[in-house]
Order: structure tokens, then sequence, then C-alpha cells
């Protein structure tokens, strides 16, 4: 069975600094992909960057990279230049690429602090 | 262009009450899911369909829910005699193609059950 670990429940950082979001996963799989979603109080999940297990180069979208280390099982987060509008849920998930089903981990509440 | 939508947003049923949660996808998008968000925890699978067709319902807690979608757009949940346990954000999400594992699924805002 495929798990999802996040082990910071919440997290606090001042706005303009950087910070990492932790994850760590076990699978036996070896074709799969890794997600990090947002959720606003609004409760809209949306997709910050994706990242597929074959590449080795780590996925990067404007502020929002990760440091995907297959071997170790883990997929981080880093945000840089945090902005208020940053202060949300981030979940960690996970998908097979034989299954369509995606699993998440139970999430880190960030708060951005003026 | 439209996002994926869900009604009600919030819904309040007394223990014992079917209830029905509705989802519309994206237009045109082939498979549409359903997960299930306890409170301080992240979505879990509850169901997949592809058009029409439910091809994985292993996520479904018990025999009490079920889930349609009959002419391959729009998706009800729907749960019948509710307990206590049910409260969550219900979740939709959908996906443009079949059988593509890169597609990105888009959410809805979810509709928030409360079971008293």
């Amino acid at each position: 069975a495929q798990t999802v670990t996040q082990s910071q429940p919440e997290m606090s950082v001042q706005e303009a600094e950087t910070v990492t979001l932790s994850c760590t996963y076990d699978t036996s799989e070896n074709n799969y992909y890794l997600f990090w979603y947002k959720q606003p109080p609004s409760r809209q999940m949306i997709l910050v960057i994706r990242q597929e297990a074959y590449k080795q180069q780590n996925a990067t979208e404007n502020r929002f990279s990760v440091n995907f280390q297959k071997a170790a099982k883990s997929f981080s987060l880093k945000i840089s230049d945090s902005q208020l509008g940053d202060t949300a849920m981030y979940f960690c998930a996970f998908k097979v690429n034989r299954d369509d089903k995606i699993i998440f981990g139970k999430g880190t509440r960030l708060h951005i602090l003026p | 262009g439209a996002g994926v939508s869900q009604s009600p947003r919030y819904k309040v049923a007394k223990r014992g009450q079917d209830v029905a949660l509705r989802c519309d996808p994206i237009s045109g998008h082939v498979s549409l899911f359903w997960y299930q968000q306890a409170l301080g925890q992240g979505p879990e699978f509850l169901t997949y369909f592809q058009n029409e067709a439910q091809l994985d319902k292993s996520g479904l807690p018990s025999d009490r829910f079920f889930a349609e979608r009959p002419e391959g757009s729009v998706s009800t949940l729907k749960i019948q005699r509710t307990q206590q346990e049910d409260s969550a954000v219900y979740l939709c999400a959908s996906s443009p193609r079949q059988g593509f594992s890169t597609d990105t699924q888009y959410f809805g805002p979810g509709t928030r059950l409360t079971v008293l």
C-alpha cells in the first residue's frame, strides 16, 4: 500500500522568507507522480507543482520548487519569497501511473506572517 | 472557463436522513472523482467514473454510499441514513481524458456535510 507522510502539522514564517515543507512517501511502485496541492480557506484544492518520478530534474514553478530524492522517497516543497497569499493548507500527494486515485498526506498548515 | 462546481456548499442533516451532493465537472472532462475529507485530514478517494461508467468504487466506506453519473457529465453522491461519522467535506474532481495518468485533476470547492 502507498502512504504519504507529512511530519509538520503547522508552520509559521515571516513574509518574504523561504520555507520548506517536508514529505515522505512509501511505495513499491517505480512509475508514479508526486504533487503538492494548496487548499486555502475557500477549500478549493489547487495544484501547486507536480513531479514525474522518472525525471531526475526537480520541478520548478515560479517561487515554488521541489527537492525530489527518489532513493530516500522524499519530496519537499520550497516556497521562496513567501507572500501572505501563500497562507493555506498544503498537501503532499502521490499517484501511481497505472491507477487514477490520488493519495494525500494529512497536510501542513502554513501561516505567512506580515 | 468555468471550473468544477459543487452544490450545495453546506449541508446539515439529521442522523438517519438521506442526502444528495451534486458535482458539475468541467465541460468535456471524461474522468470524475469523489473524495472525502474529514476535519484535519487529507482527502481520501471514494470513487471514480470514466464517462458514465463507475470504474472504481473501492473507497466507498459502506453500502449507504452510492454515486452515479448517468449521462457522463453531472454526478451525484448519495448517502443514505446518514451517521455522524459521515460529517466531512466531499470533494469532486475532474480530468480531461480517460486512461491518461498525466492528466491533472481539477477540484471543486467541496460540500461540507454536517450530520447532527
